[in-house]
Parts: structure tokens; sequence; C-alpha cells
């Protein structure tokens, strides 16, 4: 099946820096990705869509200065938490959508990363 | 804002069906039925998906209501690896960007036991 990425699985920063969490799909090309966050025991939240070759596109209360996403190939999506705090500490998920149905795929299925884990202390 | 009700947890011992409820009485009529799961600490996973007709692959089976009001997510035969949380979302028909975004719910946590 198709296999989408993330880099790294879990960091560890200190408050005050940033941090990158790249995402990318293997083996198909996605005009778009999804960022999601997930606190402990809850649901996933969706963040934002991140288009190839143009500005992302953020979900309400979502703060695009601090959440900066970079979609700058059809298989690559970054997302940096900028001047991180310890309430950013969270599980940080990404998805994928095949360009176009190929390879027997399904109709609209959507990929998902294995996830990040980022810590503030 | 998710549109869809599940129960927050499901027992089910190992070896028997589980039926997954999900309500979704306000779906539209070009919004499908998707079926994820999320083993602790993992990406989601697709299952299943669905229109109006019921739907069977080697994951689950899939059953839709006539009124496509609600639906339920079967597993035919339970196992411990499938202990996980189970989201029911509704999504518009259509291919392309923001159309392709998934609102999870609170899904249901299923605990398979031995």
């Amino acid at each position: 099946g198709a296999v989408v990425s993330q880099h790294p699985s879990w960091v560890i920063c200190k408050s005050g820096t940033s941090v990158k969490i790249e995402c990318r799909s293997l083996d198909f090309q996605a005009t778009t990705m999804f960022w999601y966050r997930q606190f402990p025991k809850q649901s996933l939240m969706l963040m934002a869509t991140s288009n190839e070759g143009s500005k992302a596109t953020y979900e309400q209360g979502v703060e695009k200065d601090k959440f900066l996403i970079n979609h700058a190939s059809l298989t690559l999506s970054t997302l940096t938490v900028t001047s991180a705090h310890p309430e950013d500490s969270s599980f940080y998920i990404c998805s994928a959508n095949p360009t176009a149905p190929n390879r027997g795929r399904r109709f609209n299925e959507q990929f998902f990363g294995p996830g990040t884990r980022l810590t503030v202390l | 804002d998710a549109k869809t009700t599940q129960p927050p947890s499901m027992d089910c011992a190992e070896g028997r069906a589980a039926n997954l409820p999900c309500n979704h009485s306000t779906i539209s009529g070009n919004e499908y039925v998707y079926w994820y799961r999320q083993i602790h600490s993992q990406g989601p996973q697709y299952i299943i998906h669905g229109l109006k007709n019921n739907e069977t692959n080697e994951m689950a089976s899939l059953i839709i209501t006539e009124d496509r009001k609600s639906s339920t997510l079967i597993l035919p035969h339970a196992t411990l690896r499938d202990t996980a949380v189970y989201y029911c979302i509704v999504r518009p028909s259509g291919y392309g960007g923001a159309t392709n975004k998934l609102i999870f719910g609170t899904g249901t946590l299923l605990a398979v036991q031995p």
C-alpha cells in the first residue's frame, strides 16, 4: 500500500526553539497534504491543509505564524512549530491524498503518516 | 464540527464479531461514510467507505441503513490486534484539495478481550 513517512518520529526541544517536521509521500504524488494535532486521550484535530505551490489553508483558531507550513514539492510538506512552548507538546500527524487515482488505489483514500511526538521542555 | 455520533467505548470477545455503530443523521446526499481506526500512538488507518450500498473488504463490512442516517462497521472475527479507536467520518464526494479533509469525532475505543 501507499506509504507516508514522517521525520522525526519523536523530538524533545527546549522552550523557545523551533522544530521542523517533515511529511513525505513515498510512492505517490500529493498536491494536498493535511496536518493534524492530537493531545493525549483526545481525537485528531485538523490544523491546516497544505497545498503544493501555494499558501496553506489554516483551520479556525490555528495560528499561521506559529505553525509554518511549506509544501514545496508534490511529495514533501513541512510543518515548523516556531518558538515552541510546553503547551505545544503533542502528537503531530500528517496525511496525503494521491493527486490522481492510480495503481489500483481506492478513490479518495487518504494515507496517514506514523506521527511525530513533540515534547517541549 | 464532526457530523457523527459514536459510543465512547465497546468491549468485544476475541474471535467474536465486533459491531460498531455510528449515527450520521444529518448526512447529505453527496457525502460518503468513511471508517478509520487508530492504534495507540500510530497514525490512523483506512478501513472502508461507502455511499449507500453495503460494502465488504478484507478488513471489515460496512452496513448503511436505507435512509443513510446510520451505519455499522463489522469486524467479523475480532483479534487482540483490533483494539483501537475507530472513527466514523462523513465526507463529500469529489476529488482533490480541501474536499478530501477529514474531520474526526471522538470515535469508539474498541477493547478486544482475550
